[in-house]
């Protein structure tokens, strides 16, 4: 299975910083990289797929990028409501694996 | 718009098989566009995908569950399922299901079920 490390575990960042999450993954993955948002007590909801590409309906504050093993997701002015937990997911190749999280917290 | 909602046994018993089922409304299950899945979530830990049902009832599971997972479809009651058997304290968790275009990413999910393994 494919190993996806994702950093940092967690940060504490304050509304209108620039925040980035990093997701490496153990073998080359091409652009098979989704990420998710996870409030508490919901569902994950996706943001982003195909490593840059944003899901109808996202803020255009968050942005991915990356190809192969690296890969960033980008909140470019964080919102109150943008307070949560954020995996990455990789589609390249079963068994289908996550990130373990970054939690973003209130500074 | 298509909503997805678990059901079954908030609480079983070690060594019992835990089953659970997923409803579909607002869309046919049976449309081909779409693969059914089931994710679960351990309490305060992050995701692991167990595995996906095509509505012709083609499936894949992830292998560290694979032998004790199977997932069905019943497309007349527009659902499917999951059971997983012989469970320990450590398959206590919130269990989702979800649908991905392609077999992908998750684009749907539902609001999910927490089951819990004790005695």
């Amino acid at each position: 299975a494919i190993r996806i490390t994702q950093s940092p575990s967690s940060l504490s960042a304050s509304t209108g910083d620039r925040v980035t999450i990093t997701c490496r993954a153990s073998q080359g993955i091409s652009s098979y990289l989704a990420w998710y948002q996870q409030k508490p007590g919901k569902a994950p909801k996706l943001l982003i797929y195909a490593a840059s590409t944003l899901q109808s309906g996202v803020p255009s504050r968050f942005s991915g990028s990356g190809s192969g093993t690296d890969f960033t997701l980008t909140i470019s002015c964080l919102q109150s409501e943008d307070f949560a937990t954020y995996y990455c997911q990789q589609y390249y190749s079963y068994p289908r694996t996550f990130g373990g999280g970054t939690k973003v917290e209130i500074k | 718009q298509v909503q997805l909602q678990e059901s079954g046994p908030g609480l079983v018993k070690p060594s019992q098989t835990l089953s659970l089922t997923c409803t579909v409304s607002g869309g046919s299950i049976s449309s081909g566009d779409y693969y059914w899945s089931w994710i679960r979530q351990p309490p305060g830990k992050g995701l692991e995908w167990i595995g996906y049902i095509y509505y012709s009832g083609s499936t894949y599971y992830n292998p560290s569950l694979k032998s004790r997972v199977t997932i069905s479809v019943d497309t007349s009651k527009n659902q499917f399922s999951l059971k997983l058997s012989s469970v320990t304290a450590a398959d206590t968790a919130v269990y989702y299901c979800a649908r991905a275009e392609s077999n992908d990413f998750w684009t749907k999910w539902g609001q999910g079920t927490l089951v819990t393994v004790s005695s």
